[in-house]
């Protein structure tokens, strides 16, 4: 069965950092396409970050030079380091695997809240 | 740059059957999409692929009550024998050179 277990997460001040964590299981994050998607308080779904099979990396303009996307793959695991966080990232954070390429597995979602 | 439209709202009677759209972009009618639910306070779940042939293939799990059409650059969704359950928001995904775009999402009320 495929699993999405998020980790990390929580309260941070302007300007800090935070990482989060995706547990992968019932297949290898280093075969498909994973993505960061978040949902600030009330809105849509935005994507945030891809990690593409081959190694590649793309970030939405929002977040470009300040989230790292990244991948341990004997873990089995995504990270979103995300630095220099800014009030309008607060939203819920959900790490999404693709297939084919559509996304077909979400993770719980996990919420970084920006505030001073 | 491709573009999802979605209607912000729709609403169907309990045990109606109710036939939600998603709308590419001008000239981007070959994309095959995704639709995904969000019921309230939680999380997305995948429901389905819906190719630009008008064919679709539910995820795991996805009851066959839920089905997916198109016709031109339109994509559908249609939820048969609503129940309160399908109350929820629903978001269509599609994908450029594998970077998801997401549309705005029509959230469903069932009266």
């Amino acid at each position: 069965e495929v699993q999405l277990v998020q980790s990390g997460g929580g309260w941070v001040q302007p300007g800090g950092s935070l990482r989060l964590s995706c547990v992968a299981s019932g297949f290898s994050v280093s075969g498909h396409f994973m993505n960061w998607v978040r949902q600030a308080p009330g809105k849509g779904l935005e994507w945030v970050s891809v990690f593409f099979a081959g190694g590649s990396t793309y970030y939405a303009d929002s977040v470009k030079g300040r989230f790292t996307i990244s991948r341990d793959n004997l873990k089995n695991t995504l990270y979103l380091q995300m630095n220099s966080l800014r009030p309008e990232d607060t939203a819920v954070y959900y790490c999404a695997r693709s297939f084919s390429p559509e996304i077909n597995s979400w993770g719980q979602g996990t919420l970084v809240t920006v505030s001073s | 740059q491709l573009v999802l439209t979605q209607s912000p709202s729709a609403s169907a009677s309990l045990g109606a059957s109710v036939k939600l759209t998603c709308t590419l972009s001008s000239g981007d009618r070959n994309y095959a999409i995704a639709w995904h639910q969000q019921q309230p306070e939680k999380g997305p779940r995948y429901l389905m692929k819906v190719n630009n042939d008008g064919s679709s293939t539910n995820g795991d799990g996805i009851p066959g009550r839920f089905s997916g059409s198109s016709f031109g650059a339109e994509r559908y969704l249609t939820i048969s024998s609503l129940q309160s359950e399908d109350e929820a928001d629903y978001y269509c995904q599609t994908w450029v050179t594998g970077i998801p775009v997401f549309g705005g999402g029509t959230k469903l009320t069932v009266l």
